[in-house]
């Protein structure tokens, strides 16, 4: 069976400081791809990143960083010097590539607070 | 490139009635998805379409639940009877197609309240 566990229920941070949101993930398949969501107030999901189990390579965007370590089963989330509007909840999901079949596997997400 | 949408937004019903969420994915997306999102929790699927063809249902409860995608497009989404534990946020998303490195997009949402 397939699970995403993301600890953190909630963070809070002030304005510049660095923030990282942790993301373990569980699966028996060697093929899967990782996926970052952020949802703002407005509730729509919106994609980040995705990344495919054989490509352990981080990853920089901007002030966000992504680091995948298969040896761990992580795949975490790093932003830099953060901003308040990166205020939001942030899913972690783990999607298996077999047939046709695409369900997502979220975590619980962990909601990011920004204070001025 | 229009969005993915969703209507309504929102919704608020007594338990036992019936309600429907309409949802128009993005063009040319063959795959269209339905996941319940509980307060508090991540989305959980209850629906996959492959053009107007059911992939996965196995999270549908089936005896209140129906989707349906008739001509391969737009999906509409009925419960009935409602009862309280279905308030939740009902999210819609598509994708080129359904294999797993496909990104899916999502929309809006539909907030439904059950008193």
């Amino acid at each position: 069976a397939q699970k995403v566990t993301q600890a953190q229920t909630e963070i809070s941070v002030v304005e510049k400081e660095d923030v990282t949101l942790d993301c373990v993930y569980e699966t028996r398949d060697t093929t899967y791809y990782l996926f970052w969501y952020k949802q703002p107030p407005s509730g729509e999901l919106v994609f980040l990143i995705r990344r495919n189990s054989f490509d352990e390579q981080n990853e920089i965007s901007g002030r966000y960083s992504w680091n995948f370590q298969k040896s761990t089963s992580s795949f975490n989330f790093t932003i830099t010097a953060s901003q308040v509007v990166d205020s939001a909840v942030y899913f972690c999901a783990l999607r298996v590539y077999g047939g046709s079949q695409g369900n997502l596997i979220f975590g619980k997400g962990t909601k990011l607070s920004v204070k001025p | 490139e229009a969005g993915v949408a969703q209507s309504p937004r929102y919704k608020i019903i007594e338990k036992r009635q019936s309600v429907a969420f309409w949802c128009n994915p993005i063009s040319g997306h063959a795959t269209l998805y339905w996941y319940q999102q509980i307060l508090g929790q991540g989305p959980k699927l209850l629906i996959q379409f492959q053009n107007n063809g059911v992939v996965d249902d196995s999270q549908l409860p089936k005896d209140r639940f129906s989707a349906e995608r008739l001509k391969g497009v737009d999906s509409t989404l009925k419960i009935q009877p409602a009862k309280l534990e279905d308030s939740a946020v009902y999210l819609c998303a598509s994708s080129l197609g359904g294999q797993g490195y496909n990104e899916q997009f999502f929309g809006p949402g539909t907030r439904l309240t059950v008193l």
